[in-house]
């Protein structure tokens, strides 16, 4: 099993750019979520998709983030336009309803916006 | 809605010595409480988890005490190495028709050899 992927694994831009995370969940699992992660505010939930569809974004912090999860095996997370402010790490997780709440994080993707 | 709080959010001991985090929660429906272990620059990885049906779990030096009533559950490490050093996170489902977890600030665990 090869576990969740994230892509791209480090990430530096300029502020006003367009930045897109990439996750791969684990084959099987039926939930994604986002997360990010910084010194000040911890690990915050972003958002996170049950069977593709978009349960809960509460946590997104504003109208420049955006997340879709065109299939079962791909879900991206967009930022237009980033600013410095968005420089963190950000995490994707997956579980199973078979194995409820069991989430299993990928390496992470480390954004560095200047 | 869930909040988890976690204590102390930093603890240094001795190699070979007992560490113990605490967590409390609000939300009584929840029933499932992970706790993850994350090294410098590494992803968060689950450790041990309890559900609500067990009041305590034990994994070889790692335990896990859930008390439903007072709202709190607890980690205890014994036998403690410096490969231990790590910030610890617990966290709560969130309850209702989600899986969501909400985890607590975090633990940062420093284990003097």
């Amino acid at each position: 099993d090869a576990g969740v992927i994230q892509s791209p694994r480090h990430e530096v831009t300029e502020m006003g750019q367009e930045v897109t995370l990439r996750c791969k969940p684990i084959s099987g699992h039926n939930s994604l979520f986002w997360y990010r992660q910084t010194m000040m505010r911890g690990l915050e939930l972003l958002i996170y998709f049950n069977n593709n569809v978009p349960i809960d974004d509460s946590g997104m912090p504003e109208d420049r983030f955006s997340a879709k999860m065109p299939n079962a095996s791909f879900s991206t997370l967009k930022i237009q336009p980033s600013e410095p402010r968005d420089s963190a790490v950000y995490f994707c997780a997956s579980s199973s309803d078979g194995l409820l709440y069991e989430q299993y994080f990928g390496p992470g993707t480390r954004l560095t916006v200047t | 809605g869930e909040n988890v709080e976690q204590h102390p959010s930093t603890l240094s001991v001795q190699e070979g010595d007992s560490a113990v985090i605490k967590c409390t929660y609000s939300d009584s429906a929840s029933n499932y409480f992970p706790w993850y272990k994350q090294e410098l620059g590494k992803r968060p990885q689950l450790i041990i988890d309890i559900r609500s049906n067990v009041g305590e779990k034990k994994d070889q030096r790692i335990a896990v005490t859930l008390n439903k009533t007072a709202k709190h559950f607890s980690l205890h490490i014994t036998e403690t190495q410096p490969e231990d050093s790590a910030v610890y996170f617990c966290a709560a489902s969130s309850g209702g028709a989600t899986n969501k977890l909400i985890f607590g600030t975090g633990t940062l665990l420093a284990v003097q050899p």
